[in-house]
């Protein structure tokens, strides 16, 4: 099977702009979450998507949204972006149905506000 | 509201000896828990998993143990590897309520294992 795929891989904006980012999950997989990654705070959920329905939030500002597809597929995004907002954003896939717990993480995209 | 904590950010250990992580807890909700290995501009790979209905769960060179009543879990790598070198994260998993589907992830611990 075909792994977790995140498009793009690097992004370079500057401040108050807004941004979009894309994962594909693993085929079968129906839940998708979102985490950012900063050096020194590990990974901080955003939110977890699953059959089309945001289903868990973490404590992130209203700027940071996202939505699921038919297909499982996932986007991110965050408006008005600020310095702060630099960091890697990975998404993971898993099944979500409680019986596998399991999530797999796609490569990241590294986002740089300038 | 860190409910994972990896209270040591680094960790160095000679090829061929034991690394020992540690990660401890604060929600006894938790039922379920995980160990992600990361590799520079890589995604966090799932290494090993324990139940909250075991103790001990090995998989080659890596065994996590699980203490409930001291909510601490550790992931041993015996022998360590120059490979090994990465961040490990611990995560846990709620048995119920609301964050159900979420993993609750720790700040990691770089390991390094030196030749």
């Amino acid at each position: 099977k075909a792994g977790v795929t995140q498009t793009p891989r690097y992004l370079i904006k500057t401040r108050g702009q807004q941004v979009t980012l894309s994962c594909s999950p693993i085929s079968g997989h129906r839940s998708v979450s979102w985490y950012q990654q900063t050096p020194g705070q590990g990974l901080q959920f955003l939110f977890e998507y699953f059959s089309e329905t945001q289903r868990n939030k973490g404590n992130f500002p209203g700027r940071f949204s996202g939505r699921q597809f038919s297909n499982s597929r996932s986007e991110m995004n965050v408006s008005t972006l600020e310095l702060g907002d630099s960091a890697l954003y990975l998404c993971a896939s898993s099944t979500g149905d409680f019986v596998s717990y399991e999530q797999y993480f796609g490569p990241g995209t590294r986002l740089t506000v300038t | 509201d860190q409910q994972v904590k990896q209270n040591s950010p680094s960790l160095s250990v000679q090829e061929g000896r034991i690394s020992i992580l540690n990660c401890d807890y604060t929600n006894s909700m938790f039922d379920y828990f995980l160990w992600y290995k990361k590799y520079p501009a890589e995604g966090p790979t799932f290494l090993i998993s324990i139940s909250s209905i075991k103790d001990k769960n090995e998989d080659g060179r890596f065994t996590v143990f699980l203490n409930k009543s001291a909510k601490h879990l550790s992931l041993h790598i015996v022998p360590s590897q120059p490979g090994d070198s990465a961040v490990y994260f611990c995560a846990a998993k709620p048995d119920r309520g609301s964050t159900l589907g979420r993993l609750y992830f720790g700040r990691g611990t770089q390991l390094t294992v030196w030749p």
